[in-house]
């Protein structure tokens, strides 16, 4: 079973309707982060967190909120989807243990399409 | 905002050559610098972790070097093969997230 998991893995909606996107991990980390990569960009980080209690704004939070239901889970949602948020969004975790290097473990994506 | 930069965006070589990749960031405080690997369709996997000045690191045909007083790093591949082709990603931890370049894609025609 894969350590990083990602509901759904792909999702047309349209504009203006809420989505979640969904992550899970086994792993037993507790930092976990929301990315999301367009075409020519590099991966752009929308929310981190820390701890269940520790959540953090990224540089491209406007337009998402998040919410961590508990260590192993981390929900990342579109209240009124809009076309440019069509994207691959990314989950991944690291291990604070592993702090200052912090590699990164990444589900396999959301393709979200947004018309 | 923390400016990575990779070059070049796109590399096509042929099987058996070996090529390299740069990844560039002002000279700054920072704690690591990270490659990763991207094949389409999956997960980005961790390739290298490099944190000194000097560091380098190998696995199979691939290394990396780490040169934080001119900042910059290159990652190395010898002898490319059809299975190397991938994106390959630079990341910087500064504070307490990543940021990555825009990473470079290598195509590797057999």
């Amino acid at each position: 079973d894969a350590d990083v998991t990602q509901t759904p893995r792909n999702r047309i909606t349209k504009t203006g309707k809420r989505i979640m996107l969904e992550c899970s991990q086994t792993k037993g980390h507790d930092r976990m982060y929301w990315y999301r990569q367009d075409p020519g960009l590099g991966l752009q980080l929308i929310y981190y967190s820390f701890d269940v209690k520790d959540i953090n704004k990224g540089e491209i939070s406007d337009g998402y909120s998040v919410s961590r239901q508990a260590q192993a889970k981390f929900s990342l949602s579109l209240e009124s989807a809009i076309p440019n948020q069509t994207a691959l969004y990314f989950c991944a975790t690291s291990d604070p243990a592993a702090s200052p290097t912090d590699t990164q473990y990444f589900g396999p994506g959301t393709r979200l399409t947004v018309l | 905002i923390l400016n990575v930069e990779q070059s070049p965006q796109s590399l096509h070589v042929q099987e058996g050559d070996s090529t390299n990749f740069t990844c560039s960031f002002p000279s700054s405080n920072f704690y690591a610098l990270h490659w990763y690997r991207w094949e389409t369709a999956k997960s980005p996997e961790a390739l290298f972790v490099m944190t000194l000045n000097g560091d380098e690191k190998k696995k199979g045909r691939i290394s990396a070097t780490l040169n934080t007083k001119e900042g910059y790093s290159y990652l190395y591949i010898k002898g490319s093969q059809p299975e190397d082709s991938a994106t390959y990603l630079c990341a910087l931890n500064v504070r307490r997230a990543l940021t990555f370049g825009s990473g470079t894609r290598l195509q590797v025609q057999p």
